[in-house]
Parts: C-alpha cells; sequence; structure tokens
C-alpha cells in the first residue's frame, strides 16, 4: 500500500526566509510524486511533479523538489518565500492508475 | 477555459435529506475524480471515472453515497439520505492524459449537515 507523511502540520517563516517542507512516502515500485498546493476557500494547484529522470524538480512559483529514493523522500523548497505563498501544501504518491494518495498536508503561515 | 466547475459551493441541510453535487469538467478531459477532504481523515478518493465510465468506487463510503457521469461534461454525487458525519468539502477534479497525475480541482462543495 502506497502512503505519505508530512511530519509538520504547521510551519511560520518570514517573509523573504527560505521554506523547506518535508515529505516522505512509503511505496513497493518508484512512485510519481505530487506538490500541490490549496488556497483557503480554493481547490488544489499542482506545483510540481516527479515521473523520473532528473531528482532535482522545478515547480510553479519559484518552488523546487529534489526527490531521493534513499531516503523515500520528496521535500519541497522554495528560496524565498512571500507573503502569497501563505497557504495549505499537500505532498501526494501514486501512480498511472491515478489512485492518488495525499499526505495529510502542512499549513504555511507567513509573516511581515 | 473555465476550469472545474462545482456546484453549490456552500450546502446546508438536515440529516435524512438527499444532497446532490455535481461537476463539470474541463472539457477534453477524460478522467473524472470525487473526493472528500475532512479535518480527521484528509483527502480521500470517493470515486473516479473515465470516459463516463466508473473505474474504482472502492473509496465511497457506503451505500448511501452514488456517482453518475452519464456524459463527459457532467458528473453528480448523491448522498441519500445525508447524516452529519458526511460533513465535510467535496471536491471534484479532472484530467486529460493518462499517467500525467495532474489533477485539475474544482474549488469544492462545503456540504454541513446539521
Amino acid at each position: 500500500a502506497q502512503s505519505v507523511t508530512q511530519p509538520d502540520i504547521h510551519i511560520t517563516v518570514s517573509e523573504g526566509a527560505s521554506l523547506e517542507l518535508r515529505c516522505n512516502y512509503s511505496y513497493g515500485a518508484t512512485p510519481y510524486l505530487f506538490w500541490y498546493v490549496q488556497s483557503p476557500g480554493q481547490g488544489l494547484q499542482l506545483l510540481l511533479k516527479y515521473f523520473s529522470g532528473d531528482t532535482l524538480v522545478q515547480g510553479i512559483k519559484g518552488f523546487e523538489a529534489e526527490f531521493k529514493r534513499s531516503q523515500s523522500s520528496f521535500n519541497l523548497r522554495k528560496p524565498s518565500v512571500h507573503w502569497s505563498d501563505a497557504a495549505e501544501y499537500f505532498c501526494a504518491v501514486g501512480r498511472n492508475d491515478y489512485k492518488l494518495s495525499f499526505g495529510a498536508g502542512t499549513t504555511v503561515t507567513v509573516r511581515a | 477555459d473555465a476550469g472545474v466547475i462545482q456546484s453549490p459551493r456552500h450546502e446546508v441541510t438536515e440529516m435524512g435529506q438527499e444532497v446532490t453535487l455535481r461537476c463539470k469538467p474541463i472539457s477534453g478531459h477524460d478522467y473524472l475524480f470525487w473526493y472528500r477532504q475532512t479535518m480527521m481523515r484528509g483527502l480521500e478518493l470517493l470515486i473516479y471515472f473515465n470516459n463516463n465510465v466508473p473505474i474504482d468506487d472502492s473509496g465511497m463510503p457506503e451505500d448511501r453515497f452514488s456517482a453518475k457521469m452519464p456524459n463527459a461534461s457532467f458528473s453528480t454525487l448523491k448522498i441519500q439520505p445525508s447524516e452529519p458525519r458526511d460533513s465535510a468539502v467535496y471536491f471534484c477534479a479532472s484530467s486529460y492524459l493518462q499517467g500525467s497525475g495532474e489533477l485539475f480541482f474544482g474549488e469544492g462543495s462545503r456540504l454541513t449537515v446539521l
């Protein structure tokens, strides 16, 4: 069975500071990995995805994520956070059958 | 494109009433998904369709829940009878390319059952 763990429920970061969100997965094969963002009252939007190849993936809004097979991790990073990055972030794992398993989410608060 | 459109955005109903949630996927997308989001259980996949055919409904919690997709541009999720524990945000999502994994989500329907 596939599963995703996001160890941090809530992170507070200062505007302009760097951000890293952790994601660990459990999967029997090479997974497809995703990061989605959800702003208040909105649906989820895809930030980036990893299927294969280069383990450092670039996404929208200046985000990147690195796949580390040895650590079963897919951490999300942003070098400099903007106030508009305040949202909830979800890591997801799946395969091409579309049955994505989502983590519990990490809420990011940005302080001025 | 207008994106995935869901209605109603908010629904408040009393226990025992029938609830119907509606979804219009993005034109050209051939996969449609219904998810439920709660604080306790997070995001759960309820059911998904490919070319209007239900592929996997193993996430549907019980017989009170049913979903249909009569054509490529419309789907419904029905709860009958509704119970307070069904209170959640229900998301519809669609996708267009097999294996891409990118789901396009609607803004959700927030259901409150009193």
